[in-house]
């Protein structure tokens, strides 16, 4: 079993839809949980950063965290084509100083004009 | 305030071959990484360095990669010699220290013929 799950979709939608993001993961001492969105030939771009559970909130985009249930998901809403990316989810321990991040397979989104 | 350099961003070589990658980080950030992205696949950690210390390169083939931050600040990854599951793309990112958010570059694309 994958640390981090995560459906690699292709996940395609209209212009203009909210959008939902999931990932599941089995380690429960994950601290910190972060999005990340790549376009094709690029590298991942930090979106959200969030500590423990919690909703964060950033323009369009929110990141939920709901750590009794090892779920996380992030939300798009009014989605444009620019949004059209790779999405992974990513999260660490951050033991010490430790900072790997174990990443989810990611999921590719295509917002149709 | 400039990003992760990477260079070169393609590399096509033959199997048995030696390469090498390299990254300057975003200036200030002491922790930089070395991660490799297989198609279709989130990042996996190779190596962090805390300035020019390693904190962990337990998932770094040792036989065949080695990496190396003189100085606390550029890096470079090396392959040799390379076998054709090499080819991937190969990350850097930097953090402000080991419990801060990544930031990636875009990577080096290698090709492993």
């Amino acid at each position: 079993q994958k640390e981090v799950e995560q459906d690699p979709g292709p996940l395609s939608v209209p212009e203009g839809a909210i959008v939902s993001l999931n990932c599941t993961y089995s380690n429960s001492a994950f601290q910190y949980f972060m999005w990340y969105r790549q376009y094709s030939r690029k590298g991942p771009e930090l979106l959200m950063y969030t500590y423990s559970s919690g909703n964060k909130e950033d323009g369009r985009f929110t990141a939920q965290v709901d750590k009794s249930s090892k779920y996380i998901s992030l939300f798009i809403r009014d989605s444009q084509p620019s949004d059209s990316a790779t999405y992974l989810c990513a999260m660490s321990e951050w033991s010490g100083n430790t900072g790997k991040l174990i990443f989810g397979q990611g999921t590719t989104l295509q917002v149709k004009p | 305030e400039a990003g992760v350099a990477q260079s070169p961003r393609y590399k096509i070589i033959e199997k048995r071959q030696s390469v090498a990658f390299w990254c300057n980080p975003i200036s200030g950030h002491a922790t930089l990484y070395w991660y490799q992205q297989i198609l279709g696949q989130g990042p996996k950690l190779l190596i962090q360095f805390q300035n020019n210390g390693v904190v962990d390169d337990s998932q770094l083939p040792k036989d065949r990669f080695s990496a190396e931050r003189l100085k606390g600040v550029d890096s470079t990854l090396k392959i040799q010699p390379a076998k054709l599951e090499d080819s991937a793309v190969y990350l850097c990112a930097s953090s402000f220290e080991g419990n801060q958010p990544q930031h990636f570059g875009d990577g080096t694309r290698l090709s492993i013929l």
